[in-house]
């Protein structure tokens, strides 16, 4: 069964520290796809990145990056610097050839100015 | 161009009522997919929707059921609505393949 495991409930961090979003994840798929969401007050769903099974590189998009590895069923999210308008729910999510998206229950990360 | 459009954004019911929420996918896409978010959890797959017929479902009730229409929008229909139906429903589209997938910004429904 596919699953998505994201412990830390909620951080607070002060601006400007780094701060990682954990997710772990359970499949038996061999093919599927890995996601970050980040939720903002107002509701919706910002895509963040998508990742597919077959590619372990990390990635690296401004102040944020993602690290990936399969032999801990790990994909964590890191944010440097953070910014107070990183405060939000992020959710990491997995998609297989079940055509749906299964998502973790969320990080509330707070960005204390 | 146009992404994933929901309507309403916001709604509220009574308890017992029936609902119909409303989604047009972007452009391109062919499937439609229904989540619901409870406040404080992430969103669960309800259903989701290729050439007007159900493809996968979610372990929702029949109460929840849903309508692909030939210009591939869709609608979520809620029968005999609970205070726990309460929450953000949110729409996704995609290719038939699951590439592309877009989430709306949701229609948010208030059982009262």
């Amino acid at each position: 069964a596919q699953k998505v495991t994201q412990a830390q409930t909620e951080i607070s961090v002060v601006e400007k520290e780094d701060v990682t979003l954990d997710c772990v994840y359970e499949t038996r798929d061999t093919t599927y796809y890995l996601f970050w969401y980040k939720q903002p007050p107002s509701g919706e769903l910002v895509f963040l990145i998508r990742r597919n099974s077959f590619d372990e590189q990390n990635e690296i998009s401004g102040r944020y990056s993602w690290n990936f590895q399969k032999s801990t069923s790990s994909f964590n999210f890191t944010i440097t610097a953070s910014q107070v308008v990183d405060s939000a729910v992020y959710f990491c999510a997995q998609y297989s050839s079940a055509s749906k998206i299964i998502f973790g229950s969320g990080t509330r990360l707070s960005i204390r100015p | 161009d146009a992404g994933v459009t929901q309507s309403p954004t916001h709604l509220i019911k009574t308890r017992g009522q029936q609902v119909t929420l409303r989604c047009s996918p972007k452009s391109g896409h062919d499937t439609v997919s229904w989540y619901q978010q409870a406040l404080g959890q992430g969103p669960q797959f309800i259903f989701q929707y290729y050439e007007e017929e159900e493809r996968q479902r979610g372990n929702f009730p029949d109460r929840f059921s849903g309508h692909q229409f030939p210009n591939y929008s869709s609608e979520l229909n809620v029968n005999a609505l609970l205070l726990g139906d309460s929450a953000l429903f949110l729409c996704a589209s995609s290719l038939a393949n699951g590439d592309g997938y877009t989430f709306g910004s949701g229609t948010r429904l208030t059982v009262v």
